[in-house]
Formats: structure tokens, C-alpha cells, sequence
């Protein structure tokens, strides 16, 4: 089945340990995003990647890192999580340039940073 | 990208046609129309899209007007699996980036 997963779903977590969420497609897909989603404010893009090793900032980088080694794969890593990035994650994959449209979604991660 | 406006909310009778409206004023010539949409907490679902053209697919209806500043997403049949938010975003077709915006509550009315 063609799929994004993600893992973990949820997560509670203190402040300053550092955490990785991972994210993976099965569909070849060379383009891949991290969002987090907010009350209020919608979804807004944290990281993306075009391809294996091209990795670039979307809306809110600030306090993430990500990295692309493998094409299937694209985890969002959080050096030292603070309060502010407690938020509904979600991974999305979608083909190259011109079928960027239809991005494909994992089924989000909650995480909580106290 | 060009910036969407869309009403924070609607309602529709379930089995009527529901009608999203979307402004999206400064939109350039290369820049596409998408449609997606959350149900509860899940991903988002990508529906449809367009550039000039109307577009229809199993889920959907899309007319973008002609001087392509607004569109409509237009689902015929509305029933309750379709409650959710739905959100219109313009982008190049090159371009990395999407912007979500806070989309449109519907809600679908028994």
C-alpha cells in the first residue's frame, strides 16, 4: 500500500532532550516536507527536499534540522525541544516539480514539550 | 505565492452541492490553484487542481474564473464524511513551497 509513515504518532517530551521523529514513503517520491500545524495558524512548512542530499528552510526552520540520506526517508530532528514547538506534526511526499501538487500526508505526530 | 482568502466557515445540507469560494487576487500566470483538505487531525487530502482551465474529478469540481483572481471548489453531492477544513493555495508549479493558509471549516448538516 502507498503510504507515508510516521513515527512516533505521539510524544511527550521535556525541554532541551533531543528527539528525532522519522518519516518515510514507499511511492519513490523525491520531494518531501515537514509541516506543523497550530490552532489559529493552519500549516506551516518547517523543512522540504527536493531530492537525496538537497535539503531547504520552508516558513518556521528555526529550532529543527532535518536530512535526507536516503530518498525514502526524511526525519525532523529536534536538537533541544522547547514549550513553543509543542504542535501537530505531519510529513508529506509527492512526485518531482510538476506533480507537486498532489502531496501525500502521513497521519501526523503530536508532540508535547514540557 | 500568490495569498488565498477564504471564509473561516461554512455550512451545507447534506446532499446539496457545497460551494468553497477562494480569493486569490495576485495570482501570477504560472501559478497553479490547489485544493486539499483535513478531516478532524488526519493529513491532509489533496483534491484537485488547476491553472486556467475548469477541472473535475471524482471528488470534485474546480471552476477558476477568468480573470483567474477567485475560484470554486464545488462538491455536487455534499454528504457528513465531507465535514472538514478545506484549504485553497496558489503556487508556481516549480515552486518549493506551499503555503496553507487556515482554510474554510465545512461543515455538512444532516
Amino acid at each position: 500500500e502507498a503510504q507515508v509513515t510516521q513515527n512516533p504518532r505521539y510524544l511527550i517530551t521535556v525541554t532541551g532532550k533531543k528527539l528525532t521523529v522519522t518519516c518515510s514513503q514507499n511511492m519513490n517520491h523525491e520531494y518531501m516536507s515537514w509541516y506543523r500545524q497550530d490552532p489559529g495558524l493552519g500549516l506551516r512548512q518547517i523543512y522540504y527536499s527536493m531530492n537525496v542530499e538537497v535539503t531547504d528552510k520552508g516558513d518556521v526552520p528555526e529550532g529543527y534540522k532535518v536530512s535526507r540520506k536516503e530518498k525514502r526517508n526524511f526525519p525532523l530532528i529536534l536538537e533541544s525541544p522547547s514549550p513553543n514547538q509543542t504542535s501537530l506534526y505531519f510529513c508529506a511526499s509527492s512526485f518531482g516539480i510538476v506533480e507537486l501538487g498532489e502531496q501525500y500526508f502521513g497521519p501526523g505526530t503530536r508532540l508535547t514539550v514540557t | 505565492d500568490a495569498k488565498t482568502t477564504q471564509p473561516t466557515s461554512m455550512d451545507c445540507a447534506e446532499g446539496r452541492a457545497a460551494n468553497l469560494p477562494c480569493n486569490h487576487s495576485t495570482i501570477s500566470g504560472n501559478e497553479y490553484v490547489y485544493w486539499y483538505r483535513q478531516i478532524h487531525s488526519q493529513g491532509p487530502q489533496y483534491i484537485i487542481h488547476g491553472l486556467k482551465n475548469n477541472e473535475t474529478n471524482e471528488m470534485a469540481s474546480l471552476i477558476i474564473t477568468e480573470d483567474r483572481k477567485s475560484s470554486t471548489l464545488i462538491l455536487p453531492h455534499a454528504t457528513l464524511r465531507d465535514t472538514a477544513v478545506y484549504y485553497c493555495i496558489v503556487r508556481v508549479a516549480t515552486g518549493n513551497q506551499f503555503y496553507f493558509g487556515t482554510g474554510t471549516s465545512l461543515t455538512v448538516i444532516p
